[in-house]
Protein backbone atom coordinates (compact mmCIF):
# COMPACT_ATOMS: atom_id res chain seq x y z
CA UNK A 1 0.00 0.00 0.00
CA UNK A 2 1.34 3.65 -0.96
CA UNK A 3 1.40 5.97 2.14
CA UNK A 4 2.65 9.70 2.00
CA UNK A 5 3.30 11.16 4.83
CA UNK A 6 3.29 14.97 4.59
CA UNK A 7 5.31 17.19 7.95
CA UNK A 8 6.34 20.59 8.34
CA UNK A 9 3.46 22.91 8.26
CA UNK A 10 2.22 25.87 10.06
CA UNK A 11 1.83 29.48 10.53
CA UNK A 12 4.55 31.98 9.35
CA UNK A 13 4.86 35.34 8.65
CA UNK A 14 5.18 36.98 5.54
CA UNK A 15 8.69 36.82 4.22
CA UNK A 16 9.18 33.55 6.45
CA UNK A 17 10.19 30.19 5.61
CA UNK A 18 8.86 26.57 6.19
CA UNK A 19 10.41 23.26 4.86
CA UNK A 20 7.71 20.97 4.20
CA UNK A 21 8.96 16.79 4.16
CA UNK A 22 6.99 13.74 2.62
CA UNK A 23 8.24 10.04 3.49
CA UNK A 24 7.20 7.84 1.22
CA UNK A 25 6.34 3.87 1.76
CA UNK A 26 4.79 1.07 -0.50
CA UNK A 27 6.62 1.58 -3.81
CA UNK A 28 9.99 1.71 -5.09
CA UNK A 29 10.77 5.59 -4.55
CA UNK A 30 13.53 6.02 -6.92
CA UNK A 31 11.78 5.04 -9.61
CA UNK A 32 9.10 7.61 -9.38
CA UNK A 33 8.79 11.27 -10.07
CA UNK A 34 6.67 13.12 -7.31
CA UNK A 35 5.53 16.62 -6.56
CA UNK A 36 3.63 19.15 -4.39
CA UNK A 37 0.44 20.63 -5.52
CA UNK A 38 -1.46 22.98 -3.09
CA UNK A 39 -5.14 24.24 -3.11
CA UNK A 40 -5.48 27.77 -1.21
CA UNK A 41 -8.92 27.59 1.14
CA UNK A 42 -11.60 26.95 -1.28
CA UNK A 43 -10.07 27.17 -4.44
CA UNK A 44 -9.18 24.42 -6.65
CA UNK A 45 -5.79 22.66 -7.16
CA UNK A 46 -2.31 24.23 -8.22
CA UNK A 47 0.02 22.19 -8.85
CA UNK A 48 3.80 23.96 -7.27
CA UNK A 49 6.74 21.64 -8.14
CA UNK A 50 7.90 18.31 -9.08
CA UNK A 51 11.05 16.68 -9.29
CA UNK A 52 12.13 13.51 -11.04
CA UNK A 53 13.15 10.24 -9.84
CA UNK A 54 17.00 11.63 -10.35
CA UNK A 55 16.39 14.92 -9.05
CA UNK A 56 15.53 17.25 -11.93
CA UNK A 57 13.13 20.24 -10.44
CA UNK A 58 10.25 21.96 -12.27
CA UNK A 59 8.21 24.97 -10.66
CA UNK A 60 5.15 26.56 -11.09
CA UNK A 61 5.26 30.13 -12.25
CA UNK A 62 4.06 31.65 -9.07
CA UNK A 63 6.81 29.63 -6.74
CA UNK A 64 9.77 29.85 -9.20
CA UNK A 65 12.60 31.48 -7.78
CA UNK A 66 10.99 31.05 -4.24
CA UNK A 67 10.57 27.56 -3.65
CA UNK A 68 12.97 24.52 -3.66
CA UNK A 69 12.00 21.12 -4.34
CA UNK A 70 14.42 18.23 -3.39
CA UNK A 71 14.42 14.12 -2.89
CA UNK A 72 16.84 12.09 -0.73
CA UNK A 73 16.27 8.50 -2.54
CA UNK A 74 18.67 6.83 0.55
CA UNK A 75 15.26 8.24 2.52
CA UNK A 76 12.41 7.84 0.45
CA UNK A 77 11.70 11.50 1.57
CA UNK A 78 11.16 14.74 -0.59
CA UNK A 79 11.51 18.24 0.48
CA UNK A 80 9.69 21.69 -0.36
CA UNK A 81 12.04 24.65 0.86
CA UNK A 82 9.31 27.64 1.11
CA UNK A 83 11.31 31.27 1.49
CA UNK A 84 10.25 34.84 0.80
CA UNK A 85 6.57 33.12 1.59
CA UNK A 86 3.65 35.64 1.04
CA UNK A 87 0.36 35.60 1.92
CA UNK A 88 -1.11 34.43 -1.21
CA UNK A 89 0.75 31.19 -0.40
CA UNK A 90 -1.60 30.00 2.31
CA UNK A 91 -2.90 26.54 1.46
CA UNK A 92 -2.82 23.19 1.86
CA UNK A 93 0.56 21.60 0.56
CA UNK A 94 -0.32 17.83 -1.08
CA UNK A 95 2.63 15.78 -1.68
CA UNK A 96 1.88 13.17 -4.82
CA UNK A 97 3.45 10.38 -6.16
CA UNK A 98 3.51 10.40 -10.53
CA UNK A 99 2.95 7.47 -12.10
CA UNK A 100 6.18 5.95 -13.02
CA UNK A 101 8.87 9.36 -14.25
CA UNK A 102 6.49 11.48 -15.60
CA UNK A 103 2.63 10.07 -15.46
CA UNK A 104 -0.42 11.62 -13.27
CA UNK A 105 -0.72 11.59 -9.90
CA UNK A 106 -1.92 8.40 -8.68
CA UNK A 107 -1.59 8.86 -4.85
CA UNK A 108 -1.78 11.62 -2.75
CA UNK A 109 -1.08 12.38 1.23
CA UNK A 110 -3.68 13.79 3.37
CA UNK A 111 -2.07 17.33 3.07
CA UNK A 112 -0.35 19.92 5.46
CA UNK A 113 -1.73 23.07 6.21
CA UNK A 114 0.60 25.92 5.08
CA UNK A 115 -0.64 29.50 6.77
CA UNK A 116 1.30 33.05 5.88
CA UNK A 117 0.01 35.58 8.13
CA UNK A 118 1.05 38.21 10.48
CA UNK B 1 -4.11 26.31 -20.10
CA UNK B 2 -6.96 24.02 -18.99
CA UNK B 3 -10.52 25.35 -19.03
CA UNK B 4 -13.62 23.03 -17.69
CA UNK B 5 -17.41 23.54 -18.12
CA UNK B 6 -19.59 23.93 -16.32
CA UNK B 7 -18.61 24.97 -13.00
CA UNK B 8 -21.51 23.61 -11.53
CA UNK B 9 -23.47 20.93 -12.51
CA UNK B 10 -27.30 20.23 -10.69
CA UNK B 11 -28.16 16.38 -11.39
CA UNK B 12 -30.48 13.73 -9.53
CA UNK B 13 -29.14 10.46 -8.65
CA UNK B 14 -29.28 7.70 -11.18
CA UNK B 15 -28.97 10.80 -14.04
CA UNK B 16 -26.18 10.67 -16.51
CA UNK B 17 -23.72 13.45 -15.97
CA UNK B 18 -21.22 14.77 -18.69
CA UNK B 19 -18.09 17.21 -17.40
CA UNK B 20 -15.86 19.00 -20.27
CA UNK B 21 -12.40 20.22 -19.88
CA UNK B 22 -10.47 21.64 -23.09
CA UNK B 23 -6.47 22.43 -23.60
CA UNK B 24 -5.31 25.52 -25.06
CA UNK B 25 -2.80 23.17 -26.62
CA UNK B 26 -2.86 19.60 -27.48
CA UNK B 27 -1.93 17.36 -24.32
CA UNK B 28 -2.04 14.35 -26.91
CA UNK B 29 -3.09 11.03 -24.44
CA UNK B 30 -1.44 12.70 -21.37
CA UNK B 31 -5.12 14.14 -19.69
CA UNK B 32 -6.06 12.92 -15.92
CA UNK B 33 -9.40 13.33 -14.21
CA UNK B 34 -9.30 13.69 -10.21
CA UNK B 35 -12.08 13.76 -7.54
CA UNK B 36 -12.00 15.21 -4.43
CA UNK B 37 -14.17 15.18 -1.51
CA UNK B 38 -14.65 18.16 1.27
CA UNK B 39 -11.94 17.77 3.67
CA UNK B 40 -10.28 14.95 1.17
CA UNK B 41 -6.93 14.93 -0.96
CA UNK B 42 -7.76 13.97 -4.40
CA UNK B 43 -8.13 10.72 -6.03
CA UNK B 44 -6.95 9.63 -9.51
CA UNK B 45 -9.86 8.31 -11.74
CA UNK B 46 -8.89 8.61 -15.06
CA UNK B 47 -5.41 8.86 -16.82
CA UNK B 48 -4.35 8.93 -20.56
CA UNK B 49 -7.63 9.96 -21.23
CA UNK B 50 -9.58 6.98 -20.69
CA UNK B 51 -7.96 4.28 -18.58
CA UNK B 52 -9.61 4.06 -15.28
CA UNK B 53 -6.89 3.65 -12.19
CA UNK B 54 -7.19 1.06 -9.91
CA UNK B 55 -10.78 0.46 -7.96
CA UNK B 56 -12.88 2.94 -10.28
CA UNK B 57 -16.03 1.94 -10.73
CA UNK B 58 -17.33 1.16 -14.84
CA UNK B 59 -19.51 4.02 -14.52
CA UNK B 60 -17.11 6.82 -14.84
CA UNK B 61 -15.14 6.73 -18.52
CA UNK B 62 -13.36 9.16 -20.05
CA UNK B 63 -13.32 10.29 -23.83
CA UNK B 64 -11.85 12.65 -26.34
CA UNK B 65 -8.24 13.62 -28.28
CA UNK B 66 -6.01 16.90 -28.73
CA UNK B 67 -7.91 19.38 -26.85
CA UNK B 68 -11.12 18.62 -25.99
CA UNK B 69 -11.76 15.84 -23.17
CA UNK B 70 -14.80 14.44 -21.69
CA UNK B 71 -15.30 12.61 -18.29
CA UNK B 72 -18.73 10.47 -18.18
CA UNK B 73 -20.31 9.43 -15.17
CA UNK B 74 -23.26 7.10 -16.54
CA UNK B 75 -25.63 6.51 -13.04
CA UNK B 76 -24.72 8.77 -10.24
CA UNK B 77 -24.29 7.21 -6.67
CA UNK B 78 -24.11 9.32 -3.82
CA UNK B 79 -20.99 9.06 -3.09
CA UNK B 80 -19.95 10.41 -6.60
CA UNK B 81 -21.28 14.05 -5.56
CA UNK B 82 -17.40 15.81 -5.42
CA UNK B 83 -15.30 18.28 -7.54
CA UNK B 84 -13.90 17.01 -10.83
CA UNK B 85 -10.66 18.48 -12.13
CA UNK B 86 -8.74 17.95 -15.20
CA UNK B 87 -4.89 17.98 -15.49
CA UNK B 88 -2.47 17.70 -18.30
CA UNK B 89 1.04 16.53 -17.50
CA UNK B 90 2.25 16.64 -21.33
CA UNK B 91 4.00 19.24 -20.40
CA UNK B 92 5.50 22.04 -17.66
CA UNK B 93 3.86 23.84 -16.08
CA UNK B 94 1.52 20.80 -14.65
CA UNK B 95 -1.74 22.53 -14.72
CA UNK B 96 -5.58 21.49 -13.31
CA UNK B 97 -8.86 22.91 -14.71
CA UNK B 98 -10.71 25.07 -12.25
CA UNK B 99 -13.07 22.14 -11.37
CA UNK B 100 -16.67 21.31 -12.02
CA UNK B 101 -18.72 20.76 -8.47
CA UNK B 102 -21.04 17.77 -9.43
CA UNK B 103 -24.41 18.30 -7.05
CA UNK B 104 -27.44 17.35 -5.79
CA UNK B 105 -30.21 18.02 -7.77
Amino acid sequence: EVKLLESGGGLVQPGGSLRLSCVASGFIFNKCGMGWVRQAPGKGLEWASAVSPGGSPNYGDSVNGRFTISRDNSKNTMYLQMDSLKVEDTAIYYCAKRSGAGGPFDSWGQGVPVTVSS
Amino acid sequence: VMTQSPATLSVSPGERATLSCRASQSVFSNLGWYQQKPGQAPRLLIYGISTRATDVPARFSGSGSGTDFTLTISSLQSEDFAVYYCQQYNDWPLTFGGGTKVEIK
